[in-house]
């Protein structure tokens, strides 16, 4: 199985920072990877796939990057709707979670 | 636009059998691969298994076999069957369809999610 590691678990930052989550493979997955957004009580949301590739319809704030085993999730500039949990997710052999990223206000 | 409602009972007993059924709407269930997915506080999100219109299916191997999905072409659904439920199985159950016709694609609709809860 290929196992996902997000970092770190709980993030704290202000309105207008700029924000990195990291996700790593326990081996390598090309570009296979998505990030999605969760709010509570709500399913998660796709904002990224194949690492770098923005959903239609979700703000250029945020960007991927990375291949292989090494991924990043960026929000430029963190906006009152992006307190929320984040997940990367290889969708390489079938799909693997991280255990997520809870972005919360400083 | 593509809706997907999960339905079935929210209280299961420890050794019985979960059932869960997913209607899809604005799509038709002969596209695709239908999944599901589940998330418990103890496991994050834990991918179920998949099954195509065809009744190809591919599942996840820690559910060691407990798990089958099947499809109601006729009626645009499709079902999960868990058997053996432990208090480890209570969690919310989201059925999901990716991008695109690939197996391997992500994510981009998901159910509302259905709380399922294992206790005697």
């Amino acid at each position: 199985d290929i196992q996902m590691t997000q970092s770190p678990s709980t993030l704290s930052a202000s309105v207008g920072d700029r924000v990195t989550i990291t996700c790593r493979a326990s081996q390598s997955i090309g570009t296979w990877l998505a990030w999605y957004q969760q709010k509570p009580g709500k399913a998660p949301k796709i904002l990224i796939y194949m690492a770098s590739n923005l959903e239609s319809g979700v703000p250029s704030r945020f960007s991927g990057s990375g291949s292989g085993t090494e991924f990043t999730l960026t929000i430029s500039s963190l906006q009152p709707d992006d307190f929320a949990t984040y997940y990367c997710q290889q969708h390489y052999t079938y799909w693997t979670f991280g255990q997520g990223t809870k972005v919360e206000i400083k | 636009q593509v809706q997907l409602q999960e339905s079935g009972p929210g209280l299961v007993k420890p050794s019985e059998t979960l059932s869960l059924t997913c209607s899809v709407s604005g799509d038709s269930i002969n596209n695709y691969y239908w999944s599901w997915v589940r998330q418990s506080p103890g496991k994050g999100l834990e991918w179920i298994g998949y099954i195509h219109y065809t009744g190809s299916t591919s599942y996840n191997p820690s559910l060691k076999s407990r798990a089958t999905i099947s499809v109601d072409t006729s009626k645009n659904q499709f079902s999960l069957k868990l058997s053996s439920v432990t208090a480890a199985d209570t969690a919310v159950y989201y059925c999901a369809r990716p991008k695109n016709a690939e197996t391997s694609a992500p994510v981009v609709h998901w159910g509302q999610g259905s709380l399922v809860t294992v206790s005697s």
